[in-house]
């Protein structure tokens, strides 16, 4: 399966500024996904991206807040901009084996806002 | 809707105790389900999968059996290891795809005490 490597594994932002998180896949992939995990929380789905199309949003998540690129099959970042306390968590991306069921995990970026 | 329901945590247990993490789910026709595992600090693992009713999936001595008729995908082991502490999520994949989105339970928390 996939192997994905997902940076920076954890950054300490200050409020109002932005942050970018990259994944790099090991193989071409049709699907990533981006993810929230709060503390002690589920995955919340940020966001559909997919090669050559704009990313789908989930309800209450936006483009200007949540900026994402896929320029190819092997590579996404998302962008968290203008961030507040509120944003402090960890964010994942996953992606989907081309023909398969295997969806690979990033370890995840722990972001602390202060 | 698709949705999962895990019984909640934490669950605590003594090394070489039976381990059982609840999972239901709600979703129309067969969908494929999962169990993924989150260790501390790490992303998440996919743990063994299930795409048909009566499969089981197993890996490391996990096991979960596809039982249509209770709508459930519970997870067992015969003997746990404090290396088994992780947090351990239940997630369908809609039969329908719906976009490709997996859907996770809200996690159950292991503990496993020397």
């Amino acid at each position: 399966s996939a192997v994905i490597s997902q940076k920076p594994s954890r950054d300490i932002c200050q409020r109002g500024t932005s942050l970018t998180i990259q994944c790099q896949v090991d193989s071409q992939v049709t699907m990533m996904f981006w993810y929230r995990q709060q503390p002690g929380q589920s995955l919340t789905l940020i966001a559909t991206a997919n090669q050559g199309s704009e990313a789908t949003y989930e309800s209450g998540f936006v483009i200007d807040k949540f900026p994402i690129s896929r320029p190819n099959l092997t590579f996404s970042t998302l962008t968290v901009s203008n961030m507040s306390p509120e944003d402090s968590s960890i964010y994942l991306c996953s992606a989907r084996d081309r023909g398969t069921l295997g969806y690979t995990f990033g370890s995840g970026t722990r972001l602390t806002v202060v | 809707g698709n949705s999962v329901t895990q019984m909640e945590g934490p669950v605590t247990l003594s090394e070489e105790a039976f381990l059982t993490i609840n999972c239901t789910y709600t979703a129309t026709g067969y969908p494929s389900l999962f169990w993924y595992v989150q260790y501390p600090g790490e992303g998440l693992q996919l743990l063994l999968k299930a795409t048909k009713a009566d499969d089981k999936g197993s890996n490391k001595g996990f096991e979960a059996t596809y039982r249509k008729e209770t709508t459930s995908f519970h997870l067992e082991k015969g003997s746990v290891q404090v290396s088994d502490s992780a947090v351990y999520f239940c997630a369908l994949l809609p039969v329908y795809n719906q976009g490709g989105k997996l859907i996770f339970g809200q996690g159950t928390e292991l503990s496993v005490k020397p």
